[in-house]
C-alpha cells in the first residue's frame, strides 16, 4: 500500500462545478503539500499546510491531522484548472501520491 | 522567483548510450533532487544531494548516478540507457528539509 493515496485518479467536471480531491496518508508528517502539474510538465506548489485550512483564490486546502486526511477544493472550476493535482507529505523526505488528473469542460 | 532549469524538454536516445540530464537552480539552494514520474506511480526519488560533492541514493537509484560539482548544478547520468528508463525526469531544489521543493519543467526521455 502506498504511503500517500489520492482519490479519485481521474475527474471530469463541467465548468463552474465545485471540485474535491482527497488525500490520505499513513505515515507521520511535518507538512502536507498540494502541487499542480500542467500538461507541459512543470510542477508548482499550491499549498503547504500542517494544520487547519488555507485559501488562495478559488482553491482551498484542508487537513485533519488526527484522521491523516487532506482535501483540495476548487470552487467555480474553470477549464484552465485542468491539470494533475499531486498530494505530497514531508517528514525529512517527500513522499508523493500518484496524482489526480482533473479535466474541466467548458 | 526560484528558477530551476532542465537542459532539455524532450530527449531521444538509443539503448546502451550514456545519457546526461542537467539541472541548474539560481537561488543558492542547498538541496537538490532527481525524480522520475511514471503513470500511476507518482514521483519516485532517484538521488538527492544536500551539499556540493554530496549525494545520497533515493528509492530507485539502480542504473543511475549523479554529479554535483557546483552548488547550482545537479546532473543525472544514465550509464547505459535501457528502454525501462523511458520516463519523465524532474529535478527539484529546496532551501531546507520540509520546505517546498521547486521543480523544473521536466525532461521527457525516450530510450529506443
Amino acid at each position: 500500500k502506498n504511503e500517500v493515496e489520492q482519490s479519485p485518479q481521474n475527474l471530469t467536471a463541467q465548468e463552474g462545478e465545485f471540485i474535491t480531491i482527497n488525500c490520505s496518508y499513513s505515515v507521520g508528517i511535518s507538512a502536507l503539500h498540494w502541487l499542480q502539474q500542467h500538461p507541459g510538465g512543470g510542477i508548482v506548489s499550491l499549498f503547504m499546510l500542517s494544520s487547519g485550512k488555507k485559501k488562495h483564490g478559488r482553491l482551498i486546502a484542508t487537513i485533519n491531522i488526527q484522521e491523516k486526511h487532506s482535501s483540495l477544493h476548487i470552487t467555480a472550476s474553470h477549464p484552465r484548472d485542468s491539470a494533475v493535482y499531486i498530494c505530497a507529505v514531508t517528514n525529512n523526505d517527500m513522499r508523493f501520491g500518484a496524482g489526480t488528473r482533473l479535466t474541466v469542460k467548458p | 522567483d526560484v528558477k530551476v532549469t532542465q537542459s532539455s524538454r524532450y530527449l531521444v536516445k538509443r539503448t546502451g548510450e550514456k545519457v546526461f540530464l542537467e539541472c541548474v537552480q539560481d537561488m543558492d539552494h542547498e538541496n537538490m533532487f532527481w525524480y522520475r514520474q511514471d503513470p500511476g506511480l507518482g514521483l519516485r526519488l532517484i538521488y538527492f544531494s544536500y551539499d556540493v560533492k554530496m549525494k545520497e541514493k533515493g528509492d530507485i537509484p539502480e542504473g543511475y548516478s549523479v554529479s554535483r560539482e557546483k552548488k547550482e548544478r545537479f546532473s543525472l547520468i544514465l550509464e547505459s540507457a535501457s528502454t525501462n528508463q523511458t520516463s519523465m525526469y524532474l529535478c527539484a531544489s529546496q532551501t531546507f528539509p520540509n520546505q517546498p521543493q521547486h521543480f523544473g519543467d521536466g525532461t521527457r526521455l525516450s530510450i529506443l
